[in-house]
């Protein structure tokens, strides 16, 4: 069943901070954890992912980190700068199934 | 960059009429899905499509939704018969293999008066 879910519904950073956004999951069989980025009036943007056997990944400028003893997964933004403002979702998808179960969202806004 | 697309960007319509909500895939891909995020909520997985037939469903597909590939390029989503609660945004994605990343399109915002 439905086990994605978020901390904040909100998160307000200073401009060129870090950001991290967490992420609570409570199922185990989930292979993949995925972080969307939505931008006001555009669908979902993949960010990054990461396998359930990895407990770190690193992209451009986002690092996903998943503890699976806790159950947690973070996506964190390094030097945030305005265009990073939107809602993030955190994501999780079975290895042999193909839909993508979405977490409700957390909005990041960037203080200048 | 190739991009999925999605036509009407809004749909107003009366409860109870039939709608039908297209979306251009990426060229070249073969895993078609469509989702709804009702307004403020988080993003629900409706169908997933691949070789001219539907591979899974959730709850929500019922038997007033459909899908279908009519042209070999378009894939769209039919709600035969509207009521209120199908508000929403809907969004189309597709990939290129079962596991890689789903390109999202802008979706199409219905509105059912």
């Amino acid at each position: 069943g439905e086990s994605v879910g978020l901390h904040l519904p909100t998160l307000s950073v200073q401009e060129g901070d870090n950001s991290i956004i967490n992420c609570a999951y409570s199922n185990s069989a989930s292979d993949y954890f995925i972080w969307y980025k939505q931008e006001s009036g555009k669908g979902p943007q993949f960010i990054i992912d990461i396998r359930s056997n990895m407990d770190k990944r690193q992209g451009q400028r986002v690092t996903v980190l998943l503890n699976k003893t806790v159950k947690h997964l973070s996506l964190q933004i390094a030097a945030t700068q305005p265009g990073d403002s939107a809602v993030y979702f955190c994501a999780e998808r079975y290895s042999s199934a193909s839909k993508i179960i979405f977490g409700s969202g957390t909005r990041l806004s960037i203080r200048p | 960059e190739p991009e999925v697309t999605q036509t009407p960007s809004h749909q107003v319509t009366q409860m109870g009429q039939e709608v039908i909500l297209r979306c251009v895939p990426i060229s070249n891909h073969l895993y078609f899905y469509w989702y709804r995020q009702i307004l403020g909520q988080k993003v629900e997985f409706l169908v997933s499509f691949y070789n001219n037939e539907i591979s899974e469903k959730s709850e929500i597909f019922d038997d007033q939704f459909s899908v279908e590939r009519p042209d070999g390029s378009n894939f769209t989503l039919k709600i035969r018969s509207t009521k209120l609660e199908d508000s929403a945004m809907y969004f189309c994605a597709t990939s290129g293999l079962a596991d890689n990343e789903q390109f999202f399109g802008p979706g199409t915002r219905l509105t059912v008066l």
